[in-house]
This record gives structure tokens, sequence and C-alpha cells, in this order.
């Protein structure tokens, strides 16, 4: 079974920390993706990554970074947190296989940040 | 650019009643459309998708979902609520990368959040 695995459940920053948000999948899968969550707006795609070293921008980047060295590992960054950017984050992978997207995405639990 | 909506920001259904969950699309091409439900403390779970061919689709859990062209909507439906399907519901719209047909991201409705009375 497809394990997405968030490090952590909880984070408490401080505004203009540095935050590391971390997301490791075990099936090999080539897509993973960071999306936001809040209410009334649901899930907002902030970046993805198709391959190793390869990102491309989501919805709302801004405030973002992500790094993928490693095709199992995609990391969210913010490179000085703001209280706006308080909210549930959640990663997810998915495998492409062919014309269609057979592979469903697989989500991880997600981090709920808050910024103070 | 693609866009969902779920009007329904809150649902509540008697337990064993039927339930129809509503989600309207904007999309330029024939979309690829997908239900996910959130359960709480947990991450979004795939119920079922649409890429083409018959209009109805079968799920999950006894969930199914009907792709209306002429609506652009793709509502949920369940003929008998169970109190285990009390949860978050979102709609998505999946953007289709032109060069191998696959959905490449999705872009989420608001969700509408399900409560089941006893």
């Amino acid at each position: 079974d497809v394990k997405v695995t968030q490090s952590s459940r909880y984070l408490v920053k401080r505004t203009g920390e540095k935050v590391f948000l971390e997301c490791v999948q075990d099936m090999d899968h080539e897509n993973m993706f960071w999306y936001r969550q809040d209410p009334g707006l649901g899930l907002r795609l902030i970046y993805f990554s198709y391959d190793v070293k390869m990102k491309e921008k989501g919805d709302i980047p801004e405030g973002y970074s992500v790094s993928r060295e490693k095709k199992e590992r995609f990391s969210l960054i913010l490179e000085s947190a703001s209280t706006n950017q308080t909210s549930m984050y959640l990663c997810a992978s998915s495998l492409l296989t062919g014309v269609v997207l057979n592979s469903p995405l697989h989500f991880g639990n997600g981090t709920r940040l808050t910024v103070t | 650019a693609q866009s969902v909506t779920q009007p329904d920001i809150h649902i509540t259904v008697s337990e064993g009643a039927s339930l129809e969950l509503r989600c309207n699309y904007s999309y330029g091409a024939t979309p690829y459309l997908f239900w996910y439900v959130q359960s709480p403390g947990q991450g979004l779970q795939l119920l079922l998708k649409y890429f083409s061919g018959d209009t109805l689709v079968q799920g999950i859990k006894g969930f199914e979902a009907e792709f209306k062209r002429s609506q652009s909507s793709f509502n949920l439906r369940k003929p008998s609520v169970h109190w285990s399907d009390a949860a978050e519901y979102f709609c998505a719209v999946g953007s289709r990368d032109l060069s191998s047909g696959s959905a490449r991201q999705l872009t989420f409705g608001s969700g509408t959040q399900l409560t089941v009375l006893p």
C-alpha cells in the first residue's frame, strides 16, 4: 500500500523563521505535490514536481519554494514564515502511467502549521 | 483556467437517507473529474474518477457520480448514507497534458462537509 509520510503533524513557528516541511513517499512515484488547505477555499496547489530536480509553480507559489533532490522526497520551504501562511499543508504523490492517469493522488495526513 | 464549484458548504442527512453532493466545473475541453473524501485528521482518499466513456461511474463505499456535459456537472450520489460517511468531500478537475493526454494536476473545489444524523 502506498504511503506518503509528512514528517510533522503539528508545527508552531515564529514570523520570519525559515520553515521546512518534509514529505516522503515509498512507491517510486514520479509526481509529487504540495497543497495548502484552508476552510472555505479547499485545496490550493502550491508547487508540484514530475521528476527529480524538476519543479513547477502551482496556483499560489508566492512565499514558498520547493526542493526535490531525490525521487522519494519533496520538501516545501517557507523562506520567511508569515502569519498568513498558517494553514494545513498536504503532500501528495502519484504514478504517471501511460496516456491516462490511472493512479490516484495519494495524500499524506497533513502538517498543521501555525505561524505566530 | 479550470475551476470547480461546490455550492453546498455543509449538508446534513439522516442515516439511511439518500445523498447528492453537487459539483460544477469550468474547463475548456473534456475534463478529468474526481471525487475525494477526507475523514477528520486524515489526508484525502479517492472515491471515484471520470476520464471518458460511460457517464455514470461507480466508486468505493457505494458512491457513484454522473458526468453531465450539458450542465458541466459531476454530482456525487449515494442511495443510503451510513454514519461512517460523515466527512468532507472534495470535487476536483484535472488539467490534461496535451502531449500525453494524462491528467497532470488537479484543481479542487472548496469542499462540502457532510453530517450524518443517527
